[in-house]
């Protein structure tokens, strides 16, 4: 079926060290899907970070990027330099390829603490 | 201002009660979504609406019905709750033709008693 697996939390990391979340997915009935990192920061929604919708490319956003590798299909989030304020749980997701209104697949979330 | 509004924000209730969970959104979309997020699980989805009928369910029980009185509005009635219902329950909007991501709103934390 369709999935996405995800770095299991919580991962601490001090200000300006570099991080990797790492994201595999899994798209079984999704030709060519699309792939997202959402992140939650604390009593707030989900805000999308960055996208990626072709095979090869990279997306960044906010000091992060991720690039969309279907050889060994993963997604992983990078970011050279943490901030404290980048504490925040983060999600990788499975979009279909079109715009409809399909739903998203996501992995569980991987809580994030920067300490100063 | 928000832009996808989810009230209440938290919500407590006893088993066998019934709640309605309200979500409306002010991003003039034309699809809306729930999402469920239980404790050290991924969210997961439930309903997808578009132009307020309803597209796909990929929810077990009857007890979860969305209702959708404006286009902009999706509510998730609950009937006879159960602890396992206990979550974090998330609306979102897309609108086709606009970018592929969805938007979601701040979530409804429900605890079942």
């Amino acid at each position: 079926g369709d999935s996405v697996t995800q770095t299991e939390g919580p991962v601490t990391v001090s200000e300006s060290e570099s991080l990797i979340i790492n994201c595999t997915y899994s798209a079984t009935s999704i030709a060519y899907p699309n792939l997202f990192w959402y992140v939650r920061y604390p009593g707030e929604g989900l805000q999308l970070l960055l996208k990626v919708i072709t095979a090869g490319q990279k997306g960044s956003s906010r000091g992060f990027e991720a690039t969309y590798n279907k050889e060994t299909t993963s997604f992983h989030l990078q970011k050279a330099s943490v901030q404290e304020s980048d504490s925040a749980v983060y999600y990788c997701a499975l979009g279909p390829s079109n715009t409809g209104y399909q739903n998203f697949y996501f992995g569980k979330g991987t809580s994030l603490t920067v300490i100063p | 201002d928000p832009k996808i509004i989810q009230k209440p924000k938290y919500l407590v209730a006893v088993t066998g009660s019934e709640k309605i969970l309200i979500c409306e959104q002010y991003l003039g979309h034309n699809a809306m979504y729930w999402y469920r997020q239980s404790a050290k699980k991924p969210l997961e989805f439930m309903f997808s609406y578009s132009y307020q009928k309803l597209m796909d369910n990929q929810t077990a029980s009857s007890r979860f019905q969305p209702q959708s009185s404006k286009k902009n509005h999706l509510d998730l009635q609950i009937t006879a709750l159960k602890p396992d219902d206990s979550a974090t329950y998330f609306c979102a909007s897309s609108h086709p033709g606009l970018g592929y991501e969805q938007y979601f709103g701040p979530g409804t934390r429900l605890t079942v008693l």
